[in-house]
């Protein structure tokens, strides 16, 4: 199975901040990896898939990049609304995979 | 709108198999791939396997021995069973609908359930 590895497991910030999760694959997946967010008592929701593009009605200050075994989530200019678990998954190969969650806190 | 709403019992003892149906509402049932994927405190998200109405699966093969996925495509509902249950099969499990997106035709889970909580004790 391909692990996908999240960094950091949780981080504190600000409103306004400028914020980067970081994703890592045990092998190359090109660009088949897709970012979700999730929030209490829910399920999660797909923000961007294919690295980089966003999820239809997904605000533009979330962005993704990266090909091979090394991605990024940014969020330019963190809002109230986006505290939340923040997951990576591959879609390159089946078993399909997740990361273990970015739990991003209000600082 | 395309919804999904999941159903089925919530507490089962050890060794009972786990039965879940997910209903598709207000889009169509073919052409797309039918996931159930658990999440606990232990493991996070974990993707159990898929079905597409015409009946290919693709399956985790961690619980491919336990696994049944169907379809009843005269409903729209697919259901997941799993056999021989225990409490590392506690979790919340999710139905989802996997579809292929853009260029590349990258699969991803765009529509989810409400999520059933299932807890083995």
């Amino acid at each position: 199975d391909i692990q996908m590895t999240q960094s950091p497991s949780s981080l504190s910030a600000s409103v306004g901040d400028r914020v980067t999760i970081t994703c890592r694959a045990s092998q190359s997946i090109t660009s088949y990896l897709n970012w979700f967010q999730q929030k209490p008592g829910t399920a999660p929701n797909l923000l961007i898939y294919a690295s980089s593009t966003l999820q239809s009605g997904v605000p533009s200050r979330f962005s993704g990049r990266g090909s091979g075994t090394n991605f990024t989530l940014t969020i330019s200019s963190l809002q109230p609304e986006d505290f939340a678990t923040y997951y990576c998954q591959q879609s390159d190969i089946t078993p399909w995979t997740f990361g273990q969650g970015t739990k991003v806190e209000i600082k | 709108q395309v919804q999904l709403q999941q159903w089925g019992a919530g507490l089962l003892k050890p060794s009972e198999t786990l039965s879940l149906t997910c209903a598709v509402y207000g889009g169509s049932f073919s052409g797309y791939y039918w996931s159930w994927i658990r999440q606990s405190p232990g493991k996070g998200l974990e993707w159990i396997g898929e079905m597409n109405h015409s009946g290919s699966t693709n399956d985790n093969p961690a619980l491919k021995s336990r696994v049944t996925i169907s379809v009843d495509t005269s409903k729209n509902q697919f259901s997941l069973r799993l056999t021989s249950v225990t409490a590392a099969d506690t979790a919340v499990y999710y139905c989802a609908r996997r579809v292929l997106w853009g260029i590349i035709k990258c699969p991803a889970f765009d529509i989810w359930g409400q999520g059933t909580k299932v807890t083995v004790s």
